[in-house]
């Protein structure tokens, strides 16, 4: 059974970094992409980063791009965002989500529980 | 980047009807087009991929057609599980960019 488990979101203050993990089982983690995918309360959903299997695609939204940063550890099958000079606007549900195989990697095909950044001082 | 757009925002049917849901691209994304449905308090659901590839486990009244610009959605007929909201996501380009989303109501 594919699970994604994600953590590290919390209550940060302005300006200040969070790194967010996201820890798959049931599936090869190796073999395929991942992703983070926000939604602030009452909003839709908008895709922050993506990395594909080995590391060699990495892509970002507008927003976050310069100050978020997301990387893998196939080893430890996890995936993180790295997030830094959080701003109010970051407030969200972040989920991690499985991609597809090969060329479908830029569709989320799994998606975990979220976890959610609340940016307040 | 590339925008889209869904149409209507909300929609209110009855059990049996068929709905359907549209998505533009501001830009020809061939059929690089997915579809997802979120109930409240859950995470989205892959339904479609591929404009109208059917995710495993999703039912078969559910399907998708387009290319290039413009996509549908459609619900032959709505069983009580499918009221939720639908969003159509490009996969393209990066950055991936999704649409407002259509909530499915209950009439």
């Amino acid at each position: 059974e594919v699970q994604l488990v994600e953590s590290g979101g919390g209550l940060v203050q302005p300006g200040r970094s969070l790194r967010l993990s996201c820890v798959a089982s049931g599936f090869n983690v190796e073999d395929y992409g991942m992703h983070w995918v926000r939604q602030a309360p009452g909003k839709g959903l908008e895709w922050v980063a993506g990395i594909n299997w080995n590391s060699g695609n990495l892509g970002y939204g507008d927003s976050v791009k310069g100050r978020f940063t997301i990387s893998r550890d196939n080893a430890k099958k996890s995936v993180f965002l790295h997030m830094n000079s959080l701003t109010a606007e970051d407030s969200a549900l972040y989920y991690c989500g499985k991609a597809g195989i090969g060329t479908l990697w830029k569709v989320v095909d799994f998606w975990g529980q979220g976890t959610l950044v609340s940016v307040s001082s | 980047d590339i925008q889209m757009t869904q149409s209507p925002s909300s929609v209110s049917a009855s059990v049996g009807d068929r709905v359907t849901i549209t998505c533009r691209a501001s830009q020809d994304i061939s059929s690089w087009l997915a579809w997802y449905q979120q109930k409240p308090g859950k995470a989205p659901n892959l339904l479609i991929y591929a404009t109208s590839s059917l995710q495993n486990g999703v039912p078969s009244r559910f399907s998708g057609s387009g290319s290039g610009t413009d996509f549908t959605l459609t619900i032959s007929s709505l069983q009580p599980e499918d009221f939720a909201t639908y969003y159509c996501q490009q996969t393209n380009s990066v950055p991936l960019t999704f649409g407002g989303g259509t909530k499915v109501e209950i009439k």
